[in-house]
């Protein structure tokens, strides 16, 4: 069973959408990781944040570390944000959940 | 382009060969992480080394799979008389301190196939 559950899985949506991620995880962690996968495999961070909310342009993170619970959001979305997110609560390593399949149509 | 850079970025090899692949973190930072990634899945923790010392393995690495960072910069993975199982991107990650707090930068990825 992983013990990182991201929804959804697959996410379609037309430009200028408001988009949210979801992670649910059930270790104890220190702090939690979003990252962007493009096609091709490069990963990118996006967030490292241990509690509260950070903005970075359109993203923005949250997590309540109480609740085990972590949200993506991407406001005005563009098709430039197609991508896999990936959510990845930090133990000792890192446990990654199985990612999100975001695209964004014109 | 992270900084942390990883080769080859491909490498086909048959069954029973041995591979070895090298990836060179962002030169201060150290911690490196390896991790797997199969078609599909999210990245899989194998590995982690703070400076020269390797300081957790995962089940996921079995005795066929050795890494080492003899100078506490770059690192290496090698697989031995790999499988097909093996196939998968290979991912190196490095971050500053020693803080599991800090942000990890990922490399490019080296892509196995092993047929």
């Amino acid at each position: 069973k992983n013990e990182v559950e991201q929804s959804p899985q697959n996410l379609t949506a037309q430009e200028g959408e408001f988009i949210t991620i979801n992670c649910s995880y059930s270790v104890g962690i220190s702090a939690l990781h979003w990252l962007q996968q493009h096609p091709g495999g490069g990963i990118v961070s996006l967030f490292m944040l241990s509690s509260g909310k950070k903005k970075h342009g359109r993203l923005i993170a949250t997590i309540n570390i109480q609740e085990k619970h972590s949200s993506l959001h991407i406001t005005a979305s563009h098709p430039r944000d197609s991508a896999v997110y990936i959510c990845a609560p930090r133990g000792d390593g890192l446990t990654f959940g199985k990612g999100t399949h975001l695209i964004i149509q014109p | 382009d992270t900084g942390v850079s990883q080769n080859p970025r491909h490498k086909i090899t048959k069954r029973g060969q041995n591979v070895t692949f090298r990836c060179d973190p962002i030169s201060e930072h150290n911690r490196l992480y390896w991790y797997r990634q199969t078609l599909g899945q999210g990245p899989e923790f194998l590995t982690y080394f703070q400076n020269e010392a390797q300081l957790e393995k995962s089940r996921l690495l079995s005795d066929r799979f050795s890494a080492e960072r003899p100078k506490g910069s770059f690192s290496t993975l090698e697989i031995q008389r790999t499988e097909q199982g093996d196939s998968a991107m290979y991912l190196c990650a490095s971050s500053l301190g020693a803080d599991s707090t800090d942000t990890q930068y990922f490399g490019p990825g080296t892509r196995l196939t092993v047929l």
